[in-house]
């Protein structure tokens, strides 16, 4: 079966500084990815999303950036965060012509 | 265009009620409609899914009925339970990347 992680869990940031958020799927090849935000009491804003190793698809101009280096690898980065980068980061997976898609347990990021 | 509206904002029933929440689109390239739980602190959960070309489905005690010319579509819990209580989404997906566009969230409630 299929699982996704992500990490870590929680993390406190001050402003200014970097930021890199793991997400890793098991069970499955050649996944499409996906990080979503979701601010306080809100819905979720698609970031990026990524077809295959090295195919970022951005949606939302920010100071976010991604990467995929493996198969199963989705990275969440920024080089300065700032105070409104705070909220839910998730991520999630979509098999190879699935319309499902599945999210991880996510990562609670509060810039100070 | 790329919107989906959802409401109620917030619902309370009571256990053995039918809590029903609606959504709303515009954009006619959605081809696919999730819907997915979310428990505080925790990632969304896939819950059922919806085709356009289909009026309902039902998936244990929770049905989706659609309105493809109203382009409209609801979620239906039945025999609601203390258990149920937590944000339901509504989303819309949209071409070959399966985007998701997320409605905003109902908080529902279900009191004994």
């Amino acid at each position: 079966s299929q699982t996704i992680h992500q990490w870590p869990a929680t993390l406190v940031q001050p402003v200014g500084s970097p930021l890199s958020l793991e997400c890793t799927v098991e069970g499955t090849s050649n996944p499409n990815l996906y990080w979503y935000r979701q601010a306080a009491g809100r819905g979720l804003q698609l970031l990026f999303y990524s077809v295959g190793i090295g195919q970022i698809s951005s949606e939302v101009p920010q100071n976010l950036s991604a990467s995929r280096p493996q198969d199963r690898q989705f990275i969440l980065s920024s080089k300065k965060l700032l105070l409104s980068d705070s909220g839910f980061y998730l991520c999630a997976w979509r098999g190879q012509g699935a319309k499902e898609q599945y999210f991880g347990p996510g990562t609670r990021l509060t810039v100070t | 265009q790329q919107q989906v509206k959802q409401s109620p904002q917030s619902l309370i029933v009571q256990k053995g009620g039918i809590p029903i929440i609606n959504c709303a689109y515009e954009n006619t390239a959605f081809d696919y409609f999730p819907w997915y739980q979310q428990f505080p602190g925790k990632g969304p959960a896939l819950l059922i899914a919806i085709r356009p070309d289909v009026s309902e489905k039902k998936e244990g005690r929770f049905t989706i009925s659609f309105n493809k010319s109203a382009k409209q579509f609801s979620l239906h819990i039945m025999d609601s339970q203390p258990g149920d209580s937590a944000t339901y989404f509504c989303a819309a997906k949209t071409g070959t990347a399966s985007k998701l566009t997320f409605g905003t969230g109902t908080r529902l409630q279900v009191t004994l």
